[in-house]
Parts: C-alpha cells; structure tokens; sequence
C-alpha cells in the first residue's frame, strides 16, 4: 500500500537553528499538508499546499516557517529559526484530489519527531 | 467544519465490540463523517467515512443516526492493538481538525 515517507524520524536541534523536514507524499497525490502534535496535546493543523502554491494557513503557521515543492516529489517544511516551543511530532500528509469525496481521505507519514534544546 | 464531541475515553474488552460515539449536531448536508485514530505518537491512520448511509470496511463499521447529528464507529472485534486515540472528523474539503478524540483501552 503506498505510504507518505518523512525524513528525518528525529531531530535534535539548538534553539535559532534552521531545520528542514521532508516527506515524500504517495506519487499520485495533488494536495499536501504538515500537521504538528506538542507531547500530549492535540494534532494541529499548520498548512495546507496545492498546484506550488499555499492554500490554507493556520495562526501557528508564521513567517518562521515555510514549505516548498522543490523537485516535484519531495514536500519540505522549513522552520527559519527553531524555538524551544517548536518541540513536536511534525506529520505530512496527502490527499488526491480533494474535490471528490472517495479521495478526501488524508494519509499521514510516520511523522518526524524535532527536539529543540 | 462542523464542531464534534466525544467521550473523553472507554474501555472494553478485548474480544467485544468496542462502540465509539461521536455528536456532530452542527453538521452541514455536505459534510462527511470522517474517523482517524492515533496509536501512541504514530501518524493519524484513516479507519472509515461517510455521509449518511451506514458504511462498513475491513476495519470497523460506520453507522450515522438519521438527522446527522451523531455516529458511533463499531469495531466489531476489538483487539489489543486497538488501543488507541479515536477522532471524529466532519468537514467537506479543506483541513481536518482534530479534537481531543476517545481514548480506547482495549483490556484483556
């Protein structure tokens, strides 16, 4: 069954450091979103990005970060200058096409752990 | 999206059916009834969806009270790797929002 990919698992970073996570979404997906989970609270929303461009923002979604498609494949989020807050699980996730329902489902990646000291 | 509560958490028996249920009495004639659930700190995994016809998959069963405005996800046979956090989502398009969800305790 194709999988949404994220590198890395874990990263360990010092706080105002610049971090990239990646995905890989499943090959025939048109709609791409990061989510982000702090230990014990809820799964929150932070993007969503279609056709190069983004679509959907949350308020925790500022300008330290950013998201790119840069090869057609890969998905990446950027945190500009990482605080000790930015601490969470980071989860990708795709969707086909969203206008019809049978492909509304989202498939979530693994998720990459980030750990800001 | 529609707003949706749920119980906070259950338990049930390993072996039994285990009935998750979830209000959405907000919910708009275009919305569907999605349900995720999360084990420990994984990805969010998909388990079934629907608009007002009962739906059933090789996970769980799926059935939504007339008006719409509630469900209840039936995993007909619960395991104990079906212990997990269990979210009620409706929406048309756009972002999913995640509430707190129904932790499930699958016990032996």
């Amino acid at each position: 069954e194709p999988e949404v990919t994220q590198t890395p698992s874990h990263q360990v970073t010092q706080m105002g450091q610049e971090v990239i996570l990646r995905c890989v979404p499943i090959s025939n997906h048109l709609y791409f979103y990061w989510y982000r989970q702090i230990l014990g609270q809820k799964v929150e929303f932070l993007v969503s990005f279609y056709n190069n461009e983004i679509s959907e923002k949350s308020e925790i979604f500022d300008d330290q970060f950013s998201v790119e498609r840069p090869d057609g494949s890969n998905f990446t989020l950027k945190i500009r200058s990482t605080k000790l807050e930015d601490s969470a699980m980071y989860f990708c996730a795709s969707i086909r096409d969203r206008g019809r329902t049978g492909a509304n489902v989202l498939t979530f990646g693994a998720g990459s752990r980030l750990t800001v000291l | 999206d529609a707003k949706t509560t749920q119980p906070p958490s259950m338990d049930c028996a390993e072996g039994r059916a285990a009935n998750l249920p979830c209000n959405h009495s907000t919910i708009s004639g275009n919305e569907y009834v999605y349900w995720y659930r999360q084990i420990h700190s994984q990805g969010p995994q998909y388990i079934i969806h629907g608009l007002k016809n009962n739906e059933t998959n090789e996970m769980a069963s799926l059935i939504i009270t007339e008006d719409r405005k509630s469900s209840t996800l039936i995993l007909p046979h619960a395991t104990l790797r079906d212990t997990a956090v269990y979210y009620c989502i409706v929406r048309v398009r756009g972002k999913s929002t995640f509430g707190d969800g129904t932790t499930l305790t699958v016990k032996p």
